[in-house]
């Protein structure tokens, strides 16, 4: 099925370690994001990609950096993880970044910081 | 500071019922985009409906409606008939632009 594929769908790290989420979407959509979900604060933007070459912060980019590696794909990465980063990561795409246009989301990464 | 405020953490609605999940935003644009996503246990995000503000007559899905007060930054939904697989956390969420801000959640339980 077309959308948006999320890997790995569960990771436990300790603190410190490093690992990238992968995200790919199969829609030939230009815009990609992610998303943190952290319970009774609904889902908060990392960073998102416009289109292929661009990359730009969103609401809480902090200890994250991504990559827009080509139209289809766009990882996050944490490069020393620490536990306020145990959440759900979402990838999502959409054809514009802009506009009534629609998210489609990925299945979830659940993540978690010893 | 919260862009998106979803005021009633956990709602719950009797079959065939209609319930309505209330929202609001703050904002100083006069363009924008509003959603309700849906989240079922299986955590996948469902696209329920969409409203653009330039529009004034309220969206409706199906099932599924808002009930849209601009000047009032006001974004309900209404969903009637009530299912059991309605049950999930409903969030909402406003797009000025390039930044879709959700709001923190409204848990939804429907009872047989």
């Amino acid at each position: 099925n077309a959308g948006v594929t999320q890997t790995p769908k569960f990771q436990v790290l300790k603190t410190g370690q490093s690992m990238t989420l992968q995200c790919a979407q199969d829609m030939n959509h230009n815009s990609m994001y992610w998303y943190r979900q952290d319970p009774g604060m609904g889902l908060r933007l990392i960073y998102y990609s416009a289109s292929e070459g661009t990359t730009d912060k969103g609401e809480v980019p902090n200890g994250y950096n991504v990559s827009r590696l080509n139209k289809r794909e766009f990882s996050l990465r944490l490069e020393s993880a620490a536990p306020s980063q145990t959440s759900v990561y979402f990838c999502a795409s959409s054809e514009r970044v802009s506009g009534a246009n629609v998210l489609t989301f990925g299945a979830g990464s659940r993540l978690t910081v010893l | 500071a919260q862009t998106v405020t979803q005021s009633q953490p956990e709602m719950s609605v009797q079959e065939a019922e209609t319930v309505t999940l209330s929202c609001t935003y703050d904002t100083s644009e006069s363009d924008y985009y509003l959603f309700w996503y849906k989240q079922p246990p299986s955590r996948q995000m469902i696209l329920v409906i969409r409203q653009e503000a330039y529009k004034q007559q309220n969206a409706t899905e199906n099932r599924f409606s808002v009930n849209f007060q601009k000047a009032a930054k006001s974004f309900s939904l209404k969903i009637s008939d009530s299912q059991l697989g309605d049950a999930a956390m409903y969030f909402c969420a406003y797009r000025p632009y390039n930044d879709m801000r959700f709001g923190a959640g409204t848990r939804l339980t429907v009872k047989p």
